[in-house]
């Protein structure tokens, strides 16, 4: 069966700092790996995806995700966290089979002034 | 070109009753999944449907809950007979899918928050 594991229920981090948000995934075949996030009382939203080729993603609001075989990683990072970047975030991968997106259970990004 | 649209937003019900959950996907988006959300957990999938068809229902509690996507409308999650632990909110998103691909993304709406006293 697909998985994805997110090992940090919270993550603090100073703004200006870098940020990691961590993922590991467990799948048969290649991996589809996505990158969501929540903000409160919202939707989720997409920040960028995995599927073939360059192993460094870039996606939205300046996140980018270093994807992994050896390690079967797909961190989250950001060079430089904003406040506004505080937020819940969701690694999640595409079961090929039954086309389900299969969410991990989510890390808490908290960005401090 | 509006994105996934979800009603009611909040919905209170009491034990008993039963809660309707409206979604219309993107235009053009001919998938559609429902996700349940308990308060500081993950999002648990519950069932995936194509227009006229579940074809997958593997997450869908087997009494209470149904779901359908007709041919014209709204995807509708049903829930019967409410309960407290039904409380939770309840998120549908959409994908425009190409057969045999599985490469993109899906598209959430902003929930439907129910609960249930």
């Amino acid at each position: 069966a697909q998985s994805v594991a997110q090992p940090e229920d919270q993550v603090n981090v100073a703004e200006g700092n870098p940020l990691t948000v961590k993922c590991t995934y467990s799948v048969s075949g290649n991996p589809y790996l996505f990158w969501y996030v929540q903000y409160p009382n919202r939707g989720l939203q997409f920040l960028l995806k995995y599927i073939t080729g360059d192993n460094l993603v870039k996606g939205s609001y300046g996140f980018e995700a270093e994807f992994n075989k050896s390690q079967t990683s797909f961190h989250l990072k950001k060079p430089s966290a904003l406040v506004s970047d505080s937020a819940l975030y969701f690694c999640a991968v595409r079961d090929r089979n039954t086309d389900k997106l299969i969410f991990g259970t989510g890390t808490r990004l908290q960005v401090f002034p | 070109n509006a994105g996934v649209m979800q009603n009611p937003r909040h919905l209170v019900r009491r034990r008993g009753q039963e809660a309707r959950l409206r979604c219309s996907p993107m235009k053009g988006h001919s998938h559609v999944y429902w996700y349940r959300q308990l308060p500081e957990e993950g999002l648990k999938f519950m069932v995936y449907l194509q227009k006229e068809n579940i074809i997958d229902e593997s997450g869908m509690p087997k009494e209470r809950f149904s779901a359908e996507f007709p041919k014209e409308g709204p995807s509708i999650l049903r829930i019967q007979q409410v309960v407290r632990g039904d409380s939770a909110a309840y998120f549908c998103a959409s994908s425009e899918m190409v057969a045999g691909d599985a490469t993109g993304e899906l598209f959430f709406g902003e929930g439907s928050r129910l609960t249930v006293l």
